[in-house]
């Protein structure tokens, strides 16, 4: 079955560290792949996508994520978190069935970024 | 920047009472989801809605689950008679077209003591 998977649940860095946040997929043909950012208190927003094309995508807030389809991967990448980083990020994709989609997402890793 | 909106926020309700969780999707858009969130755990898609009906419904979405879109705006869901196990964050989400960007609205808690 379809499936996307987050390895880290749980995160904690200071400001300035480098982030990496795993997501795998574990699906083959057309694959579209979302990272989502939930805010304390706020709703999911989109951080970024990738549909085709260049395997390396950058987002919002100076987040960036690499496709790689050898691996099935697609992690979020940021060279230096700040404190305002602190969310849960949810790795996502959507499932085609019958002309329609739903997304299904991974678990969730929570980011606790401290100064 | 368009957003959906949901209301309320926060549900606290008795068990085996009915609520009603609403949502305004974007204007534009045509196709309706309701997502929960059970805390700790991961989002879990519930219901899709197109053309005012469902296209697509998980094994959660059982019969005390429905969605309508009462007019040409709100989209709603309701749950007949609220179990314990029914207390999650309840977001909803709206698309243009299928596979694309899903945009979502703040949540529901909905607590049900």
């Amino acid at each position: 079955a379809q499936s996307v998977s987050q390895h880290n649940h749980h995160v904690i860095l200071s400001e300035a560290a480098s982030l990496e946040l795993g997501c795998n997929y574990s699906y083959g043909g057309t694959v579209n792949l979302f990272w989502y950012v939930q805010y304390p208190g706020q709703h999911l927003q989109l951080l970024l996508k990738y549909f085709s094309g260049d395997p390396l995508v950058k987002g919002i807030k100076g987040f960036e994520a690499e496709f790689i389809k050898s691996k099935f991967s697609f992690n979020l990448r940021k060279p230096s978190v700040q404190w305002s980083d602190t969310a849960e990020y949810f790795c996502a994709a959507p499932m085609f069935s019958g002309g329609y989609n739903k997304l299904i997402f991974g678990a969730g890793t929570r980011l606790a970024v401290h100064p | 920047e368009p957003e959906v909106t949901q209301t309320p926020s926060h549900q606290v309700t008795q068990m085996g009472q009915e609520v009603i969780l609403r949502c305004v999707p974007i204007s534009n858009h045509l196709y309706f989801y309701w997502y929960r969130q059970i805390l700790g755990q991961k989002v879990e898609f519930l219901v899709s809605f197109y053309n005012n009906e469902i296209s697509e419904k998980s094994e959660i979405f059982d019969d005390q689950f429905s969605v309508e879109r009462p007019d040409g705006s709100n989209f709603t869901l309701k749950i007949r008679s609220t179990k314990l196990e029914d207390s999650a964050m309840y977001f909803c989400a709206s698309t243009s077209v299928p596979g694309a960007e899903a945009f979502f609205g703040q949540g529901t808690r909905l607590t049900v003591v």
